[in-house]
């Protein structure tokens, strides 16, 4: 909770242009995630890292694109390809270990006009 | 692939009211299991988590979850609410020891009238 940090809290973009989202973490933990809250349907995985240099798609990541190069920083790039890109973006961090509790970052609202 | 359903979508309730939230889910395996609360403009956070052991599991702000493993159902329960329990509910699985990403349930949004 304290321990991750999202910028901007609210983005707005034009269509058509990539934007880059933020999500730094001082947890220590080695898993990063990021999913999507629409209303009325939940939060949905849109990538995850479990490891530095290393990530996985999640259930809806095309149109999404991501990097961790460091172990305290998961960026999320929401690209021109992403048709529907207005939505909350949550970032969650979580250890990676055994059964894992994943504690969420304040989100980012990106608004594409 | 992993499904949570959760089935009610909007529950008002009047304080004092006691309240139980639906969850059920789809896999077959082992899961770990979580209920999350969104209060109005703040973070996610978690209530209570699953993982082994007593069914019955305790969280923050007297708020309880039961196990029931032959139901695929872990739904949450309060005695009596106040005011400040309106927020939204989500309920989260994992797939044990494999997939480490929750899988969410649609939410419920809980509006309690003083």
């Amino acid at each position: 909770d304290g321990g991750i940090t999202q910028s901007p809290k609210y983005l707005f973009r034009k269509e058509g242009q990539n934007v880059t989202l933020s999500c730094e973490q001082n947890l220590n933990h080695d898993a990063m995630y990021w999913y999507r809250q629409d209303p009325g349907q939940g939060l949905r995985l849109i990538y995850y890292s479990q490891i530095v240099n290393d990530f996985q798609k999640g259930d809806i990541a095309e149109g999404y694109s991501v990097s961790r190069e460091k172990k305290e920083s998961f960026p999320l790039t929401v690209t021109s390809a992403q048709k529907n890109p207005t939505a909350f973006y949550l970032c969650a961090t979580g250890t990676a270990l055994g059964p894992d509790t994943q504690y969420f970052g304040p989100g980012t609202r990106l608004t594409v006009l | 692939a992993q499904s949570v359903s959760q089935h009610n979508h909007h529950v008002i309730l009047s304080e004092a009211a006691s309240l139980e939230l639906g969850c059920n889910y789809s896999y077959g395996g082992t899961v770990n299991l979580f209920w999350y609360v969104q209060y109005p403009g703040q973070h996610l956070q978690l209530l209570l988590k699953y993982f082994s052991g007593d069914p019955l599991v305790k969280g923050i702000k007297g708020f309880e979850a039961e196990f029931i493993k032959s139901k695929f159902s872990f739904n949450l329960r309060k005695p009596s609410v106040q005011w400040s329990d309106t927020a939204e509910y989500f309920c989260a699985v994992n797939e044990g020891p494999g997939r480490r990403a929750l899988t969410f349930g649609s939410g419920t949004r809980l509006q309690v009238q003083p």
